[in-house]
């Protein structure tokens, strides 16, 4: 059903690196940019990254992100109990599933 | 500041219609690009629609789970955009986001601010 293909969860310790892979296709990923966004429960999504690796004011450095092909990962480093939340990643999909595309969402939970 | 606030949720029928609000504030309502999201309870972000500005004729463009059923239209006047839902089905159960699409310097589009979300529960 969803076009981008996230692992459903992710889970680290205080501290710790965590990374998110988001896959896709050359019709997406392959040639758009890729986005993610934050959610808490309770709450509406909230830009992270956008434009592959670019990060809006007042988003901490310890998020990043990353493509290279037709995959994009999102990582967190130095990982902290407020970031437990579900991470989406969405793109441009030039082919009849867009234009726009989400991944399932992964669930980081900080042990 | 941006902002965006949904409105319209409701508890209907199966088959019935219904018209959702953003109403919009902190920016020029009328040089932007508009989608609508939702999450169905419990589930993931699906793209629903997109309206562009005026400047790229207003056009519109549907998923196809809605394609036929939804509508998408905008009030530059008033920096409101709707969504005109008929013939909704049990599927159509979920939050509704209304979104601000952004260029990039790159060109690439992205939602940089969202709404709150309004509640649409489909149900005999």
């Amino acid at each position: 059903q969803f076009v981008l293909t996230q692992p459903p969860s992710a889970s680290g310790t205080p501290g710790q690196r965590v990374t998110i892979s988001c896959s896709g296709s050359h019709s997406n990923i392959g040639g758009n940019a890729v986005n993610w966004y934050q959610q808490f429960p309770g709450s509406a999504p909230k830009l992270l990254i956008y434009s592959n690796n670019q990060r809006p004011s007042g988003v901490p450095d310890r998020f990043s992100g990353s493509k290279s092909g037709t995959s994009a990962s999102l990582a967190i480093s130095g990982l902290q109990s407020e970031d437990e939340a579900d991470y989406y990643c969405a793109t441009w999909d030039d082919s009849r599933n867009g234009p726009w595309v989400f991944g399932r969402g992964t669930k980081v939970t900080v042990l | 500041e941006v902002l965006l606030v949904e409105s319209g949720g409701a508890l209907v029928q199966p088959g019935r219609s219904l018209r959702l609000s953003c109403t919009t504030s902190g920016f020029t309502f009328s040089d932007h690009v508009i989608s609508w999201v939702r999450q169905a309870p419990g589930k993931g972000l699906e793209w629903v629609s997109v309206i562009r500005s005026e400047i790229y004729g207003a056009t519109t463009e549907y998923a196809e789970s809605v394609e036929g059923r939804f509508t998408v239209s905008r009030d530059d006047s008033r920096g409101i955009a709707y969504l005109q839902m008929n013939n909704l089905k049990t599927d159509d159960t979920a939050i509704y986001y209304c979104v601000r699409d952004i260029r990039s310097r790159s060109g690439y589009y992205y939602f940089d601010s969202w709404g709150q979300g309004t509640l649409v529960t489909v149900s005999s």
